[in-house]
C-alpha cells in the first residue's frame, strides 16, 4: 500500500507569490491533516479536513487556507508569501475521523521563500 | 493552555544502552498521546501511542510510561542501536472529532558507537 504522498518535494518562491502544495492521502483515509515544521515553532498544526469539510484550524492567517477533494486528496495553498513561511510543510492522513486513530504523515514539501 | 514540551533537546547515548526520553503535557483533559520519530528529510514516523486510562504499553523495544498526576510522557528504547538516531516527538491529541495533533518540541538522540 502506497504512503501519503507530497508535491512538490521542494519549492522555492520569492516574497509575494502564492504557492500550492498537493497531499495526496494512503488509499482508504478520509482524514487529512496539515502541519508546518520550523526550526524555531517545531510541528504546529494548521488544519485538517474530513471528507472534503475542513473541521479544525490552528492560529495561522488568513493566508493560509486549505481544500480537500472527493477523493480525499488535499491541497493547501499560501498567499502573498513571506519569509517567514519558508518550512517544512507536512501531511498526515487517518483512516477515520475518529480521535485515536493512527495518523501517517507524508515526507514534507519543503518551501524556500527568497 | 496548549502545550506538550520536552525536558531534553539533545540526548547522546552508547550503543547498546537505554534511552530515556521525557516530555512533559499541560492539558490535564489530554487523552491520548503518540510518540513520532523523525529521521532527517523525512515525515515523523508513529512509533507508540498510549491512551490516558493506561500507565505504560510496550512495543518492540520501546515502552511508554504515563504518569498522570505529574502530566509526564515518557520512551524507553532499549538496546539503542545507530539506526535510532533521530528526532523524537511527543504529541497529544484533545478528544472530541478531531485528529488535531499537538506537538512538542523533540528531542535529538544521538547514538554513539
Amino acid at each position: 500500500k502506497a504512503g501519503v504522498t507530497q508535491t512538490p518535494r521542494y519549492l522555492i518562491k520569492t516574497r509575494g507569490q502564492q504557492v500550492t502544495l498537493s497531499c495526496s492521502p494512503i488509499s482508504g483515509h478520509r482524514s487529512v491533516s496539515w502541519y508546518q515544521q520550523t526550526p524555531g515553532q517545531g510541528l504546529q498544526f494548521l488544519f485538517e479536513y474530513f471528507s472534503e469539510t475542513q473541521r479544525n484550524k490552528g492560529n495561522f492567517p488568513g493566508r493560509f487556507s486549505g481544500r480537500q477533494f472527493s477523493n480525499s486528496r488535499s491541497e493547501m495553498n499560501v498567499s502573498t508569501l513571506e519569509l517567514g513561511d519558508s518550512a517544512l510543510y507536512l501531511c498526515a492522513s487517518s483512516f477515520s475521523g475518529r480521535t485515536q486513530a493512527e495518523q501517517f504523515f507524508g515526507p514534507g514539501t519543503r518551501l524556500t521563500v527568497l | 493552555g496548549e502545550s506538550v514540551g520536552l525536558h531534553l533537546p539533545t540526548l547522546s547515548v552508547q550503543e547498546g544502552d537505554n534511552s530515556i526520553i521525557n516530555c512533559a503535557y499541560s492539558n490535564s483533559a489530554s487523552d491520548y498521546f503518540i510518540w513520532y520519530k523523525q529521521e532527517s528529510g523525512k515525515g515523523p514516523q508513529f512509533i507508540i501511542d498510549i491512551r490516558s486510562n493506561m500507565d505504560k504499553r510496550q512495543g518492540q523495544r520501546v515502552t511508554v510510561l504515563l504518569n498522570k498526576t505529574v502530566k509526564h510522557l515518557s520512551l524507553q528504547i532499549a538496546a539503542t542501536q545507530p539506526g535510532d538516531s533521530a528526532v523524537y516527538f511527543c504529541a497529544d491529541r484533545y478528544g472530541g472529532a478531531t485528529n488535531k495533533l499537538i506537538f512538542g518540541t523533540g528531542t535529538l538522540l544521538a547514538v554513539q558507537p
